[in-house]
């Protein structure tokens, strides 16, 4: 079982609908990162959480840090929200920086 | 412009072939790291760099090198490149680690043959 876990691993959706993409980890945790991995292959950085919840624009994440999960959910989706959204998890150690990846969520809109 | 450039973007190369893949940051970061990427599995860690001689294995180091002699720059080094090195990867950077944000380079896809 991989560390961390994502679903669904594809998301096909019709552009305004709200979207839901999942994180689960299986470690202890200080910090969780999600990525947006445009189709052209450049990775962009969304949010860093270490607990609670945090919105930017249309994009809203949430982190659970007793039941080992987080959520990164788009509002009114639109086709340039498709791309692969990945999340990343950091340990607990101070001093160990180790990221560890989810395989990611591929995410589509449809006009 | 605030940016983590690498070099080459593309490279062929053959087995054994010692090569080295850039990365440059304009940030004053501390923390540089790379991944490579592979379908089916993901991002995975490679090297991290916490600061200017301090380095540090993540999940897949064997068979690539680091240095971080300055700051701004953390080249990847492949001595004896192999075919299940043929990967894209991705150099990132961050103030300082572990409560900040990545800034993540342009990628490099290399092919091993």
């Amino acid at each position: 079982k991989n560390e961390v876990e994502q679903s669904p691993q594809n998301l096909t959706a019709q552009e305004g609908e709200f979207i839901t993409i999942n994180c689960s980890y299986s470690v202890g945790i200080s910090a969780l990162h999600w990525l947006q991995q445009h189709p052209g292959g450049g990775i962009v950085s969304l949010f860093m959480l270490s607990s609670g919840k945090k919105k930017h624009g249309r994009l809203i994440a949430t982190i659970n840090i007793q039941e080992k999960h987080s959520s990164l959910h788009i509002t009114a989706s639109h086709p340039r929200d498709s791309a692969v959204y990945i999340c990343a998890v950091l340990g607990l150690n101070f001093g160990n920086e180790k990221l560890t990846f989810g395989t990611g969520t591929r995410l589509t809109i449809i006009p | 412009e605030a940016q983590v450039t690498q070099n080459p973007r593309y490279l062929i190369t053959v087995t054994g072939k010692k090569l080295t893949v850039t990365c440059s940051q304009n940030m004053n970061h501390e923390y540089m790291s790379w991944y490579r990427q592979d379908p089916g599995l993901g991002l995975r860690q490679i090297y991290y760099s916490m600061n200017v001689e301090v380095t540090d294995k993540g999940d897949v180091p064997e068979g690539y090198k680091v240095s971080r002699k300055e700051k701004r720059n953390f080249p990847l080094i492949l001595e004896s490149p192999s075919p299940n090195q043929t990967s894209l990867y991705f150099c990132a950077s961050s103030l300082s680690g572990r409560y900040n944000e990545q800034f993540f380079g342009p990628g490099t896809r290399l092919t091993v043959l």
